[in-house]
């Protein structure tokens, strides 16, 4: 496995459920950020939570991180259809570089 | 709201042709980069830049690669010598990375197309 994977690949949720995915990574981290890419689109930042953090909030955004377990969560909670998109946690372990997982495809059915 | 952005936004170019990228960077960030993404895959690091000179690369980042800030404003990526798998878009990112700020903010990308 490689740095920064999330589960599931695909997620088609229907408009006001909750989306949850998330990212493992191998190695120890300064911190996690989640980006969100549309199709063919730019990568645009939603949060960032630093190792010594466990919960962070932003919106209807809620990313948790287990530095144990080396994993991290994001949940979208009241799902639209403007959050389809691919959402990629990155992980920035060597204070320059980020490095990304293989992201997952969300699809907010209206 | 402040953002990079990036030019052209789409390039295309025959194999062997020189192109640059151009970016702007958030105007108060001092630590510069580019990642690539080949279609249908993930975000690449390529390489980072800080206080004019390169502080990190990737293996992708080969001679057939350089960085340069020009100005005060403006970051380039050169590909001397473009191939047919050097076909990507291409994202610039700043960041400040003064405590508490690490977050790096990604422009819109360039798509590079090499026939």
């Amino acid at each position: 496995s490689q740095q920064g994977e999330e589960d599931p690949q695909a997620l088609s949720i229907q408009e006001g459920e909750n989306a949850t995915m998330n990212c493992s990574y191998k190695t120890s981290i300064n911190n996690l950020q989640w980006y969100r890419q549309n199709s063919g689109r730019g990568l645009v930042h939603l949060i960032l939570i630093r190792s010594n953090e466990r919960e962070k909030h932003s919106g209807r955004l809620r990313v948790t991180l287990d530095t144990s377990k080396k994993s991290s969560s994001l949940l979208i909670t009241a799902s639209r259809a403007a959050d389809t998109a691919s959402y990629f946690c990155a992980t920035d372990s060597s204070g320059s570089r980020l490095t990304f997982g293989e992201g997952t495809q969300l699809t907010v059915n209206p | 709201e402040p953002e990079v952005t990036q030019t052209p936004s789409h390039q295309v170019t025959q194999m062997g042709q020189e192109v640059i990228l151009r970016c702007v960077p958030i105007s108060n960030h001092l630590y510069f980069y580019w990642y690539r993404q080949i279609l249908g895959q993930k975000v690449e690091f390529l390489v980072s830049f800080y206080n004019n000179e390169i502080s990190e690369k990737s293996e992708i980042f080969d001679d057939q690669f350089s960085v340069e800030r020009p100005d005060g404003s403006n970051f380039t990526l050169k590909i001397r010598s473009t191939k047919l798998e050097d076909s990507a878009m291409y994202f610039c990112a700043s960041s400040d990375r003064r405590f508490p700020s690490y977050e790096q903010y990604f422009g819109p990308g360039t798509r590079l197309t090499v026939t």
